[in-house]
């Protein structure tokens, strides 16, 4: 599976948007891109996914550039209880392969 | 429909000691994987069971094992524990294992 790079932090304020960016520069054609958030102390909650083109649901939206070699998701009115760890990952469609969670970005919504 | 549940939800034991953990997977759920999380290394692979059959597996040494039942439970053990072993474990599910997976609140699990 390729793998992911993110910044470690970032701060957004309450109510604006949040974009949270990751690089994903050896991306394979039939790896999708994941993204997971861990609020503290619970378990990871998968947030949303895409292949190339971008995506949107009640959580958030996820653009992919053209390229497919980084992307970003987009947590478009941030409230403080989106403060929490977001995971970018990339996997395969179909079959089955393990999981790579990285550090992954802590934000830090500030009211 | 229920989420993934784990028991117990916090564990403390010695080093040398054993111990089992238990993961209920959505129902419906056939893929079950194990997810170890420690503050340094952030969330690692352990081990992946779909169908009792144990199909993936991280790079962990041989004192951590699990198990998959026929209604997709799954069991994970780590024998003569270490204090490094102290970890949130997590546990996660999917249909198939090839879609989005659903993880449990994790078992915290001490080593003194």
């Amino acid at each position: 599976d390729a793998k992911t790079t993110q910044p470690p932090s970032m701060d957004c304020a309450e109510g604006r948007a949040a974009n949270l960016p990751c690089n994903h520069s050896t991306i394979s054609g039939n790896e999708y891109v994941y993204w997971y958030r861990q609020i503290h102390s619970q378990g990871p909650q998968y947030i949303i996914h895409g292949l190339k083109n971008n995506e949107t649901n009640e959580m958030a939206s996820l653009i992919i550039t053209e390229d497919r070699k980084s992307s970003t998701l987009i947590l478009p009115h941030a409230t403080l209880r989106d403060t929490a760890v977001y995971y970018c990952i990339v996997r395969r469609g179909g079959g089955y392969q393990k999981v790579t969670f990285g550090i992954g970005t802590k934000l830090q919504v500030i009211p | 429909k229920a989420g993934v549940t784990q028991t117990p939800r916090y564990l403390i034991k010695t080093r040398g000691q054993q111990v089992t953990l238990s993961c209920s997977p959505i129902s419906g759920h056939r893929s079950v994987s194990w997810y170890q999380q420690t503050p340094g290394q952030g969330l690692q692979f352990l081990f992946e069971y779909f169908s009792e059959t144990q199909r993936n597996k991280g790079n962990f040494p041989g004192r951590f094992s699990g198990r998959q039942f026929s209604n997709s439970r799954s069991e994970m053990n780590v024998s003569t524990l270490e204090l490094g072993d102290s970890a949130l474990y997590l546990c996660a599910s999917s249909w198939t294992g090839s879609e989005e997976q659903y993880f449990g609140p994790g078992t915290r699990l001490t080593v003194t």
